[in-house]
């Protein structure tokens, strides 16, 4: 059973830049036509997709937030990570990590219980 | 504002069916598949529906999805009181280097 689990501050100051981790239990990252995502839900309730991180270390962003978001990974520890700069109190989210499958990593089968992010003085 | 447009509610009572549409364009919808989420706040999403009609195992089959042109639809029926939730579609969006795009979620209420 794949598992994965978000990991991070839960407040953040504004101008600062956001860290989060996403540890996966019982599936390799590095292997599979998978595609390790970064979703989060916004205080309105929408979900937005910020990109991924695919088994080969490819990378995809949403046009949106690219300027601000880095992906890495540490295959060691089977981890994917997300940096977030030049935060702003629209930054503030549920931040959800999941895997993604499908033609374009569109559609996600197994996600992290998401972490609360708050961007705040 | 969302990419994809879904009504902010749907109601029924339980044994209905009820139908929740997601409205797109020829760069989302019209050319790429639709997946469906269903989520409880608190919880992690989960997966109900992909390329536009294949379910998940585990997901009953009285859950169908659809799609013609640009607009998707998910079916719930037998409707149950546990299917109460908010429930989101989404899909690729070929625009702007591609992207994934979300529809803005309908809260489904069971009366």
């Amino acid at each position: 059973q794949v598992q994965l689990q978000e990991s991070g501050p839960g407040q953040v100051k504004p101008s600062q830049t956001l860290s989060l981790s996403c540890t996966v239990s019982g599936a390799s990252i590095t292997s599979g036509s998978y595609y390790w995502s970064w979703l989060r839900q916004l205080p309105g309730g929408g979900l937005e997709w910020i990109g991924y991180i695919s088994h080969s270390g490819d990378t995809s962003y949403n046009p949106s937030l690219r300027s601000r978001v880095t992906f890495s990974r540490d295959t060691s520890k089977n981890q994917f990570s997300l940096n977030l700069s030049s935060l702003t109190a629209a930054d503030t989210a549920i931040y959800f990590c999941a895997r993604g499958l499908c033609l374009y990593g569109d559609c996600f089968d197994c996600w992290g219980q998401g972490t609360l992010v708050t961007v705040s003085p | 504002q969302s990419v994809l447009t879904q009504p902010p509610s749907a109601a029924g009572t339980p044994g209905q069916r009820v139908t929740i549409s997601c409205s797109g364009s020829s760069s989302n919808i019209g050319s790429n598949t639709v997946s469906w989420y269903q989520h409880l706040p608190g919880t992690a999403p989960k997966l109900l529906m992909f390329s536009d009609n294949q379910r998940p195992s585990g997901v009953p089959d009285r859950i169908s999805g659809s799609k013609s042109g640009t607009t998707a639809s998910l079916a719930i029926s037998g409707l149950q009181s546990d299917d109460e939730a908010h429930y989101y579609c989404a899909a690729w969006d070929d625009s702007v280097s591609g992207h994934v795009v979300f529809g803005g979620g309908t809260k489904l209420t069971v009366l």
